[in-house]
């Protein structure tokens, strides 16, 4: 148990659909992250928020829209999904950007069909 | 470019012990973590090296040589439940972790 918790655990969903990840962090921390995990690939970092502000968008595709409401919540709404975007979705936080100990969720397995 | 190298598979006998290294360029760096991730499970956090030289914790070491742009995590006593996929990361100069591949360490007994 890292004080991250992420659902649903597991989700699939048809190309037209729209659905939301979401992560919880009980920590205190000010940043939360969200990746994505394919297999025998590095960790991909998509969306990087700080005290509520979102500080890194690696050009993520616009059919993934991250939102921040406070710094212990973070979603990620799915639109329109590609069958490439099929992957392990992790979201993590950590204490700030400088002190960067990651604690990472159990992580949403995602299936596009 | 920004890059992060690890072998993709070891394997390793139970009790024994076994090293795996990282190589790494990354646009300034603020540091290298590796972290252990369980097959179906989140990334844990296991060590943090920003300082040349050795960090012990346990049956686990990690090792870091700034100059040469690598380290490594070593593991003794190894235990099956050591089997895992280990986790190389270098945090750059906009504290951002740069990933590498991962290695999965196969554990026979």
């Amino acid at each position: 148990e890292t004080g991250v918790t992420q659902t649903p655990r597991h989700l699939v969903m048809g190309m037209t659909n729209k659905k939301s990840l979401k992560c919880e962090q009980h920590l205190g921390h000010n940043a939360m992250y969200w990746y994505k995990q394919s297999a025998k690939k590095p960790l991909e970092l998509m969306f990087v928020y700080s005290l509520e502000e979102r500080v890194e968008n690696n050009s993520v595709p616009s059919r993934f829209s991250p939102e921040c409401p406070n710094s212990s919540h973070l979603f990620l709404h799915l639109h329109t999904l590609q069958p490439e975007d099929s992957a392990l979705y992790l979201c993590a936080s950590s204490q700030d950007l400088e002190r960067n100990e990651q604690f990472f969720g159990p992580g949403t397995r995602l299936t596009v069909l | 470019g920004q890059n992060i190298d690890q072998p993709t598979e070891m394997t390793a006998t139970e009790g024994a012990i076994v090293q795996i290294n990282c190589t790494y360029q990354t646009s300034g760096f603020n540091g290298l973590f590796w972290y252990q991730q369980h097959a179906g499970e989140a990334p844990t956090f296991l060590s943090y090296n920003v300082l040349d030289g050795l960090e012990e914790k346990g049956r686990f070491s990690s090792f870091l040589s700034r100059s040469k742009g690598y380290s490594y995590l070593l593991l003794k006593e190894l235990q099956m439940k050591d089997s895992a996929s280990y986790l190389c990361a270098c945090m750059d100069s906009n504290y951002q972790l740069i990933w590498g591949a991962g290695t999965k360490l196969i554990i026979k007994p």
